[in-house]
């Protein structure tokens, strides 16, 4: 069985940053590009980033892009997201989610799996 | 950038009704990469079709998906008490993207 367990979220100051991580387990991780994707409370669905299965190949949205870096070690089967300069417009429910292929591009950022999500809040 | 606009905002209908949801490119999606995501209250998405009109594994056959081009369609034949939830469509590929949603929920 899929499992994706987000953690480090929590209540954070405009400004500073936070680090996401994402345990996987019941597949082959390093077989698969994986991804964030947040929701702001009460609201749709944003892709934040991805990473191909082997780092090759990184995404951003352009509402993080400088500010967010992804990354992954396929020795632990872990997801990350370094959030810096974090405004209260990062606030949102963060979900890790499995690509159903390796890569990010072409057939990529299509999400067979997701995690139950942390929550991220930026406020002063 | 292909933005997705999902009609209508809200369903109502009764268990044992047909759901037919829109969801429309502003321009063609490559390859038919539509997917289509359902979302209870609490709960994370979770993916029903991928492809425009293929089921994800383990989604009822209730479930389907039409379209082509800019314009899809998520039919659900006759809707379970399960299925009242919010659903997501989106554009895979490129630069993904998620229409607003739709909220099918009891009359």
């Amino acid at each position: 069985e899929v499992q994706l367990v987000e953690s480090g979220g929590g209540l954070v100051q405009p400004g500073r940053s936070l680090r996401l991580s994402c345990a996987a387990s019941g597949f082959t991780f390093d077989d698969y590009a994986m991804h964030w994707v947040r929701q702001a409370p009460g609201k749709g669905l944003e892709w934040v980033s991805g990473i191909s299965w082997n780092s090759g190949s990184i995404g951003y949205a352009d509402s993080v892009k400088g500010r967010f870096t992804i990354s992954r070690d396929n020795a632990k089967n872990s997801l990350y997201l370094q959030m810096n300069s974090l405004r209260a417009e990062d606030t949102a429910l963060y979900y890790c989610a499995k690509d159903a292929t390796k890569y990010i591009w072409g057939r990529g950022k299509l999400f067979d799996y997701w995690g139950q999500g942390t929550l991220v809040t930026v406020s002063s | 950038e292909i933005v997705l606009t999902q009609s209508p905002g809200t369903l109502s209908l009764s268990p044992g009704e047909r759901a037919t949801l829109s969801c429309r490119a502003s321009q063609s999606v490559s390859s038919s990469y539509l997917a289509w995501y359902q979302q209870k209250p609490g709960q994370a998405p979770r993916l029903l079709i991928y492809g425009a009109s293929s089921r994800a594994t383990g989604i009822p056959d209730r479930f389907s998906g039409s379209g082509s081009g800019t314009d899809f369609t998520l039919t659900i034949s006759r809707l379970e008490p399960e299925d009242f939830a919010v659903y997501y469509c989106q554009q895979y590929g490129s630069s993904p993207a998620f229409g607003p949603g739709t909220k099918v929920d009891i009359k």
